[in-house]
């Protein structure tokens, strides 16, 4: 079964810091991922995937992320932090190929929660 | 255009009262989701449709019970729900079930 570690549940930087997220995932087959961000209250809002091809990508809002299949890795990053990204972030992680009642699932880590300091 | 809208915005309920969630694309995916998010926790995948099919359902207990009435719809029909199933509930679509999930802001239901 896969699964997704997200190690921090809080983060605190103040603004105009640099930020890394961590997320961990395992599954034996080839994994696509994505890191999507939470308001308290609202949808979940895409802020980048991957699927194949060139391990670093970018995203909305100047995020981006780094795939290392040598370490299950998928961290997310930000070279200067905006209060406005003051937000719950979570890595999600599905299967490629998979079949079955797996097809399609994704699963979710626990979340990091990001306060920003002015 | 990536928007998936879901209607109520809030919902409270009784638990001996029959309501219905409702969720809308016009994007033209054919891959819909049922997720249900307690408070600070992840979601948890509910329900998907493929082709307006059933194609997984996580065990979800019958007093939810969902429908596709067509490729741009999905509802979710609730009957004497439980207070712990108070929780904020998203839905999502995607192009095809192996695709990048966009999602709808939610419905926070509260269950009396």
């Amino acid at each position: 079964a896969q699964s997704v570690t997200q190690p921090d549940i809080h983060i605190t930087v103040s603004e105009g810091a640099s930020l890394e997220l961590r997320c961990n995932y395992s599954y034996g087959a080839t994994p696509y991922l994505f890191w999507y961000v939470q308001s308290p209250g609202q949808g979940l809002q895409l802020l980048l995937k991957y699927f194949s091809g060139d391990t670093l990508v970018q995203g909305i809002k100047g995020f981006e992320a780094e795939f290392k299949r040598s370490q299950s890795s998928f961290n997310l990053r930000k070279p200067s932090v905006h209060w406005s990204d003051a937000a719950e972030y979570f890595c999600a992680v599905g299967a490629l190929g998979a079949g079955g009642t797996s097809y399609g699932k994704l699963t979710f880590g626990q979340g990091t929660i990001l306060t920003v300091h002015p | 255009d990536t928007e998936v809208t879901q209607t109520p915005k809030h919902l409270v309920m009784g638990m001996t009262n029959k309501k219905s969630l409702k969720c809308e694309q016009h994007m033209g995916h054919r891959a819909m989701y049922w997720y249900k998010q307690k408070a600070k926790k992840p979601p948890e995948l509910m329900f998907v449709y493929s082709y307006e099919k059933l194609s997984i359902n996580e065990s979800v207990p019958s007093r939810f019970s969902p429908e596709c009435p067509n490729s741009s719809l999905l509802n979710l029909h609730l009957h004497a729900l439980q207070p712990e199933d108070s929780a904020l509930y998203l839905c999502a679509s995607s192009q095809g079930r192996v695709d990048t999930q966009y999602f709808g802001p939610g419905t926070r239901l509260t269950v009396l």
